[in-house]
């Protein structure tokens, strides 16, 4: 079964600081690496993705780093604020006309002032 | 643009009963997509329907669990009956034909006692 496997669970940072989240993957069946950001309460939504023909994309404090190779890909937070705080979830979709989500275990940021 | 629609929002069951979701998609996406996050824990798809054909299924436990997307629309998440074990939040998802992003719904919570 693939799998993507997420680190660390939790994560304190200090306002300005940057939090990194890192992922890696199995299997190279995966097109598409999008990050969910989810607040209590809600659901997910899209943060940021990326296409494994890309090494990093960058959207705002958001950075995507991704390392086809070693199969493992990372988000950073650039100058973290308080309302980044929430769970992030790395995921990974598979190819074919499916092209379903695999999701990791989650990380749950907390940026403290 | 209106959201997913879930409902209901929280519900709470005793084991062996049982209890149905609904969610209305995104006007215009062909594909949704019936998740299941337990907590702490990222989500699981249990199943994707390509209008109204269902694409993957492969995790559904269809011994107790069964959805339906009538018309290729709205969708109905059914559990009968209940164990502890499916207390988890139900995210409704959907997304256009293969599309990049998928859109969640805010859950529904469902506690099984």
């Amino acid at each position: 079964q693939q799998q993507v496997k997420q680190s660390p669970q939790s994560l304190i940072v200090q306002k300005g600081g940057i939090s990194i989240i890192n992922c890696a993957y199995e299997n190279t069946a995966f097109d598409y690496f999008p990050w969910y950001q989810q607040f209590p309460g809600k659901g997910p939504a899209l943060l940021i993705a990326i296409r494994p023909d890309v090494s990093e994309k960058k959207e705002g404090r958001f950075t995507i780093s991704f390392n086809k190779s070693a199969k493992q890909f990372s988000l950073h937070i650039m100058d973290s604020q308080p309302g980044d705080s929430a769970t992030y979830f790395c995921a990974a979709r598979g190819t074919g006309t499916a092209s379903k989500l695999t999701f990791g275990t989650g990380t749950r940021l907390q940026v403290t002032l | 643009e209106a959201g997913v629609a879930q409902s209901p929002r929280y519900k709470i069951i005793e084991k062996r009963q049982s209890v149905a979701f609904w969610c209305n998609p995104i006007s215009g996406h062909a594909t949704l997509y019936w998740y299941q996050q337990i907590l702490g824990q990222g989500p699981k798809l249990l199943i994707q329907f390509q209008n109204n054909g269902v694409v993957d299924d492969s995790q559904l436990p269809k011994d107790r669990f069964s959805a339906e997307r009538l018309k290729g629309v709205d969708s109905t998440l059914k559990i009968q009956p209940a164990k502890l074990e499916d207390s988890a939040v139900y995210l409704c998802a959907s997304s256009t034909d293969r599309g990049n992003t998928i859109y969640f719904g805010e859950g529904s919570w469902l506690t099984v006692v």
